[in-house]
């Protein structure tokens, strides 16, 4: 039962679009979430989160909107640049400052110059 | 940034051996680590959480006996690979965190990972 889902396997977009990259949970329990970047053979790095007393969080060219009463969130890139691709991860966190990571699938998102 | 280290990058081993991957902290003392795995095209699933100086807690399915956690010290815990079969060839990534006031932070940095292919 998978509890944070990323339903578009890939996403591709053009240089300097707008990229909006989805993830929905059931569980909830879940007050905070993450999104991360992930390029083959390598470790996620962190990219933003958000805290579920907020509904949105921006930091540079990222910014992730929170939803919870539909349990979905979403990160919008832009605008979106060649280096932006790779495999983005959406996480959910517990209640009670539980550091225990609960992930999505993945979603390989593509730019094009 | 913090950096976490995993070693070895990549390894290939008969089925039956064990393996044994570390994972450091190089510029911080983590008091906990994860380990995940990662099959092809999935997420990455949490096998255990490990605090320096106790037993590791194991997630719901995975075998303790066969992947053995040990946090020896606040910048070093390995994952061991017991009598390995072809099914646990995976990416296996290890994350440290820094818990700061006893609460959640967002600085959980992971590792560049582990390949495993058992033949």
């Amino acid at each position: 039962d998978q509890q944070v889902k990323q339903n578009s396997p890939s996403l591709s977009v053009q240089e300097g679009r707008i990229s909006i990259l989805n993830c929905d949970y059931t569980n909830s329990m879940f007050d905070y979430f993450l999104w991360y970047k992930k390029y083959p053979a390598e470790g996620p790095t962190f990219l933003i989160s958000i805290s579920s007393i907020k509904d949105k969080n921006e930091d540079g060219r990222f910014t992730v909107f929170l939803n919870k009463s539909a349990k979905h969130l979403s990160l919008h890139i832009v605008p979106s640049q060649p280096g932006d691709s790779a495999v983005y991860f959406c996480a959910a966190a517990g209640q009670g400052g539980s550091e225990k990571l609960v992930f999505g699938k993945g979603t390989k998102l593509t730019v094009n110059p | 940034g913090a950096v976490v280290s995993q070693h070895p990058s990549r390894v290939i081993c008969k089925s039956g051996t064990s393996v044994k991957i570390e994972c450091r902290s190089l510029d911080f003392q983590a008091t906990t680590m994860f380990w995940y795995r990662q099959f092809p095209k999935q997420s990455l699933m949490l096998m255990a959480t490990s605090n320096e100086g106790s037993k590791a807690t194991y997630e719901q399915g995975v075998e303790k006996d066969k992947f053995l956690i040990n946090h020896a010290s606040l910048t070093l815990s390995t994952l061991t690979v017991t009598s390995a079969h072809p099914e646990d060839s995976s990416f296996y990534i290890c994350s440290a965190s820094i818990l700061e006031g006893g609460g959640f932070t967002d600085t959980q940095y992971f590792g560049p990972g582990t390949r495993l292919t058992v033949l």
